[in-house]
């Protein structure tokens, strides 16, 4: 079956320094990566993709990530963190049902910035 | 063009009571998702459909009912609520099936006392 994890709940860094999110899955097939990230009593939305190609992907707001199949992994990053990345980022890995295509998450990982 | 909307944005019922949560999308697409987030647990897909007349189960979809009224309208019924249902319910919606990017709503937050 599939997952996705994220070892770190929460996170906290200094505002100006850099930052790696880590994620992990576990899926049969070729994975189909996604960081989304939520701020607070907001829906999610999209940063980054991983369908195929280049390994390393850039993203919205200065982010990115890079797949590495031989660790099974989609790692976030960013060189400079800001006050207003303050958030919960979620990695995601897509799953193919037949028709549609759902979503299997992991847990989330907590980002606090401190000034 | 509002994206993904979402009605109500909180709720409150009592156990055995129902509702039904709005979503609708203005962009077109074919595919549309509901997923229901729990501290601590991510997001988890209750139902989907695929297509326009289509529905199928997700990971969690005991409790729930839905229904694609029409291609822009993907609804959630829960027919006799309970305490364990108290969740924030995302809908999302994206192009159709394959390698496509879901597009998520603001959320409804539901408490069932």
């Amino acid at each position: 079956a599939q997952s996705v994890t994220q070892p770190d709940i929460h996170i906290t860094v200094s505002e100006g320094a850099s930052l790696e999110l880590r994620c992990n899955y576990s899926y049969g097939a070729t994975p189909y990566l996604f960081w989304y990230v939520q701020s607070p009593g907001q829906g999610l939305q999209l940063l980054l993709k991983y369908f195929s190609g280049d390994t390393l992907v850039q993203g919205i707001k200065g982010f990115e990530a890079e797949f590495k199949r031989s660790q099974s992994s989609f790692n976030l990053r960013k060189p400079s963190v800001h006050w207003s990345d303050a958030a919960e980022y979620f990695c995601a890995v897509l799953v193919v049902r037949g028709g549609a295509d759902g979503l299997t998450f992991g847990k989330g990982t907590h980002l606090i910035i401190q000034p | 063009n509002a994206g993904v909307t979402q009605t109500p944005k909180f709720q409150v019922l009592k156990t055995g009571q129902s509702m039904t949560l709005q979503c609708a999308q203005d962009m077109n697409h074919n595919s549309m998702y509901w997923y229901r987030q729990d501290p601590g647990m991510g997001l988890r897909l209750i139902y989907y459909s695929a297509s326009e007349g289509t529905t199928d189960k997700g990971e969690v979809p005991n409790g729930y009912n839905v229904s694609r009224l029409n291609k822009r309208e993907f609804s959630l019924r829960l027919e006799s609520a309970a305490p364990s249902q108290t969740s924030v319910y995302f809908c999302a919606s994206s192009e159709g099936a394959g390698l496509t990017t879901q597009y998520f709503g603001p959320g409804t937050r539901l408490l069932v006392l």
